[in-house]
């Protein structure tokens, strides 16, 4: 079940950056942090995820809080094509749930040109 | 490179008929999870299967059933199909069960009538 919550939506304007939230806090040891993302009629896409360190890729950085009971996914410059539904994921590779996703509603993000 | 190909890409049914869909993962790829999504909800978990034994399974009654073949693809049945069965059903592929990113394809959109 989803152990995360997020706001259900947020706006960005075209080139700026973005910091999308999420809070986890009855987060455990082996939960990794994963986003992912879904554009309008499509499957999710991993974007990126960590467990204690903040994490970067060429799509996005990740920032995980010191006590790891909030993340922040962040888009460096929001493009229209980064319109999506944002969900934030804990996954525990280390106990039996084997790399299942449980996903929440996420957040909407609308980018504005 | 191909991705995860799921077919058909719609479908429509009536209440109480049966229907299989059909996911092929990544080449290389071991783990097939398969998802469902609502319209409005994020995916949620149905199986997951792994060197085709079945590793997990969400909250979903017994109409549902799935099954991995010797070259890794999978198959979803659904029996009996009731109009809540409607959404859009998710495959995705990892290369192992455990700590990597899953690949999703672009989905079964069923509609039961």
């Amino acid at each position: 079940d989803a152990k995360t919550t997020q706001p259900n939506s947020m706006e960005s304007n075209e080139e700026e950056p973005v910091h999308l939230p999420c809070n986890h806090s009855t987060i455990s040891g082996t939960d990794y942090i994963h986003w992912y993302r879904q554009l309008p009629s499509q499957g999710p896409e991993y974007v990126i995820h960590g467990l204690t360190s903040n994490v970067n890729n060429r799509m996005a950085s990740l920032a995980i809080a010191e006590d790891r009971k909030s993340s922040t996914l962040i888009l460096h410059r929001a493009t229209l094509r980064d319109a999506a539904v944002y969900y934030c994921i804990l996954r525990d590779d280390g106990g039996s749930t084997l790399g299942r996703l449980y996903f929440g509603r996420g957040t909407q993000l609308t980018v504005w040109p | 490179d191909a991705g995860v190909t799921q077919s058909p890409t719609h479908l429509i049914k009536t209440r109480g008929q049966h229907v299989t869909l059909r996911c092929s993962p990544i080449s290389g790829h071991k783990s097939v999870s398969w998802y469902q999504q609502v319209l409005g909800q994020g995916p949620q978990f149905i199986f997951q299967y792994y060197e085709k034994e079945e590793r997990g399974r969400g909250n979903f009654p017994d109409r549902f059933s799935a099954r991995q073949f010797p070259n890794y693809s999978s198959e979803l049945n659904v029996n009996a199909l009731l109009l809540g069965d409607s959404a859009l059903y998710l495959c995705a592929s990892q290369p192992r069960s455990q700590n990597t990113e899953a690949f999703f394809g672009q989905g079964t959109r069923l509609t039961v009538v």
